[in-house]
């Protein structure tokens, strides 16, 4: 079962904060999250595991809550470079088979 | 420098054929999949091999075959038996294990005409 991504798009002018969330109606093993340029491969952001910590990667962050089944990724004080398709990505009870939601279009504006 | 390589990066089929999409990786990664994109959609997960001579079927595994006859070659054939392929196609790989993200070839754009 694909994992539900919300919102689907947003607009943020530079500077501005951002959440995107994921559900999974499964209980999950980790959680992934992607970043996809127009016509470009997805570029691995960061997982969070089962147990894990909240994660960083440079301004952009993600958290995970186990026992709702969900993650939330935080861009912010976003860069124009943070323009792009945001995906999660879940992993229940089956190793090394990622589930991934529809995606989340971010558009950052000067 | 290592990474994973696809090929053709544009493909065009005739109908009733048989095309097979290559991906290749040397990072020395244990597993490798096989993923669809349509416009404005998610991935959707086709095939997946965790080890050599080995696999399994995705949610969308019809009309498509795979093999993994080498650590670093997963090769993806669409059958006639696909009945709408036009998509955009990406192979990913990463180690065994559930710590590490995963890293995607710049994909196959195949196109029926």
């Amino acid at each position: 079962q694909q994992p539900v991504q919300s919102p689907q798009a947003v607009i943020l002018r530079e500077g501005e904060d951002a959440v995107i969330n994921c559900s999974s109606s499964k209980a999950l093993y980790s959680v992934h999250w992607y970043r996809q340029k127009h016509g470009e491969a997805p570029v691995f952001l960061m997982i969070l595991l089962k147990g894990g910590e909240q994660k960083g990667h440079d301004k952009i962050s993600a958290s995970f809550n186990e026992k709702k089944q969900q993650s939330s990724l935080y861009l912010t004080a976003s860069q124009l470079s943070y323009s792009g398709t945001y995906f999660c990505g879940t992993e229940t009870d089956s190793w090394g088979k990622l589930q991934f939601g529809a995606g989340t279009q971010v558009v950052v504006t000067p | 420098d290592g990474g994973i390589t696809q090929s053709p990066k544009y493909l065009f089929r005739k109908e009733g054929q048989n095309v097979t999409l290559s991906c290749e990786q040397n990072l020395n990664h244990d597993a490798m999949y096989w993923y669809r994109q349509d416009p404005g959609q998610g991935l959707r997960l086709i095939y997946y091999s965790q080890i050599v001579n080995d696999f399994q079927k995705g949610d969308i595994a019809e009309g498509y075959s795979v093999s993994r006859e080498k650590k670093e070659s997963f090769p993806l054939t669409v059958t006639s038996a696909q009945k709408n392929p036009t998509a955009f196609y990406l192979c990913a790989s990463t180690w065994a294990g559930r710590s590490y993200g995963y890293t995607f070839g710049s994909g196959t754009r195949l196109t029926v005409v």
